[in-house]
């Protein structure tokens, strides 16, 4: 079966800062993962998926990760946050398209920033 | 345009009570999904249905019942609500031909259940 484990449910990094949210997977296939951020009282929004194309993804807003398959990890990097990062960001997985596709999700990470 | 959308957004109602959320995506997609988000943020699997068929039923109770009547619209209904079933409730959408099994949400259902 497949999972994702975020470590850390808060994060708080100061405006400018660094931004790094974890991100491990478990899966017996190669995995497709992805990060989605979902704002206050929004829905889900994808910001950059890992389709084995290459290990470096660039997503929007700035934000990208790395998929490292001897750490089983795909952290979500940002090298300076803004104010208008703040908000919940989710990891997921997918074992691929067709009909039985369905993405797990981690428990999510709160990332506030600190102006 | 909005991709996929949910009716209503906000639902406020009595234990025993019985409500819908309906949704609709205009992507073409042919596979589409309810998943409950909890107060603890946490989002898990409910059901998915490709082309009006019941692909993935994650053991939901039997009182939650989806129906699709088209491969653009996905409903659920929800009979003797519960205060546990107070969640958002979002919607999505896929395209089995797409290899990385990339979801489309929408805006979610707010239930709470007093």
């Amino acid at each position: 079966a497949q999972s994702v484990t975020q470590l850390g449910s808060h994060v708080s990094v100061s405006e400018g800062a660094l931004v790094l949210l974890r991100c491990n997977y478990s899966s017996s296939v190669p995995p497709y993962l992805f990060w989605y951020v979902q704002y206050p009282n929004q829905g889900l929004q994808l910001l950059l998926k890992y389709t084995s194309a290459a290990t470096l993804v660039k997503g929007i807003n700035g934000f990208e990760a790395e998929f490292k398959k001897s750490e089983t990890s795909f952290h979500l990097t940002k090298p300076s946050a803004h104010m208008s990062d703040a908000a919940e960001y989710f990891c997921a997985v997918s074992d691929g398209g067709g009909a039985t596709n369905k993405l797990i999700f981690g428990t999510g990470t709160l990332l506030a920033v600190q102006p | 345009d909005t991709a996929v959308s949910q009716t209503p957004k906000y639902l406020v109602t009595q234990m025993g009570n019985d409500k819908s959320i309906k949704c609709e995506q205009n992507l073409g997609h042919d596979t589409m999904y309810w998943y409950k988000q909890d107060s603890k943020k946490f989002l898990k699997i409910m059901f998915s249905y490709n082309n009006k068929e019941l692909i993935i039923n994650e053991t939901v109770p039997n009182r939650f019942s989806p129906k699709s009547p088209d491969k653009a619209h996905l409903n659920l209904h929800i009979n003797s609500l519960e205060l546990g079933d107070s969640a958002v409730y979002f919607c999505a959408s896929s395209l089995s031909g797409a290899y990385t099994g990339e979801l489309f949400f929408g805006e979610g259902s707010r239930l709470t259940v007093l």
